[in-house]
């Protein structure tokens, strides 16, 4: 167990709608990934946040934002869905940017 | 896109046996990583070698690195059951640690 805990496990929704995943940092973590996983690939960096700011982020869409909060925990929003959208989100904290990340468990959110 | 490349993409072998699995990347970087996943969760980092590394060891795990050819290797020596997972080699392309990750090899070990 790495102390990073990630919600809901899994979630469905439909296309064009809206979804809001959550991450909790491990204690004293101040930089949180995301990552994408599609079925059978390798994860795909979309953006990082450290002390609250957008410190760096993938080739994704607008769509996709985050945000972290003071208590370093964060959240991923994803609009108007697509079914390509479909996949397991990973977040991980870190102790700064340049830092060993510790991966939570993972959201898998399917888009039908 | 996907920076590195495992190969192979499958490796099944009996308890025991030693398993190797390699990475190629494309453009230069600061430090290669190994991660291993079980059942579609979450990624556990094995073991982080730099770019002026050659060799890395961290009990049964054995990685390489040769920046003249963009490449690594991860030898898992005395394989146990429990090892099966799908390994990742993830490349760190600017500071911040912003990993772009491979497709992974899938290890099943048989028992």
């Amino acid at each position: 167990e790495t102390g990073v805990t990630q919600s809901p496990t899994h979630l469905i929704k439909t296309r064009g709608q809206q979804v809001t995943l959550r991450c909790s940092s491990q204690s004293g973590h101040n930089t949180v990934s995301w990552y994408q996983q599609a079925l059978g690939q390798g994860p795909q960096f979309i953006f990082q946040y450290y002390r609250e700011e957008e410190n760096g982020r993938g080739n994704f869409p607008p769509r996709f934002s985050g945000l972290q909060f003071p208590n370093y925990s964060s959240e991923l929003n994803v609009n108007a869905l697509e079914l390509d959208d479909s996949a397991l989100y990973l977040c991980a904290s870190s102790l700064a940017p340049n830092f060993e990340q510790y991966f939570g468990p993972g959201t898998r959110l399917t888009v039908t | 896109s996907q920076q590195g490349e495992e190969d192979p993409q499958a490796l099944s072998i009996q308890e025991g046996e030693n398993a190797t699995m390699n990475c190629s990347y494309k453009t230069s970087i600061n430090n290669l990583q190994w991660y291993r996943q079980n059942s579609g969760r979450g990624l556990v980092h094995l073991i982080l070698i730099r770019s002026n590394e050659r060799e890395k060891h961290s009990g049964r795990l054995r990685v390489t690195l040769d920046t003249s050819k963009k490449s690594s290797s991860l030898l898992i020596t005395a394989s146990r059951a429990a090892d099966t997972a799908s390994y990742f080699c993830a490349t760190d392309l600017e500071y911040g640690n912003k990993l772009v990750f491979g497709a992974g090899t899938i290890l099943r070990v048989k028992s």
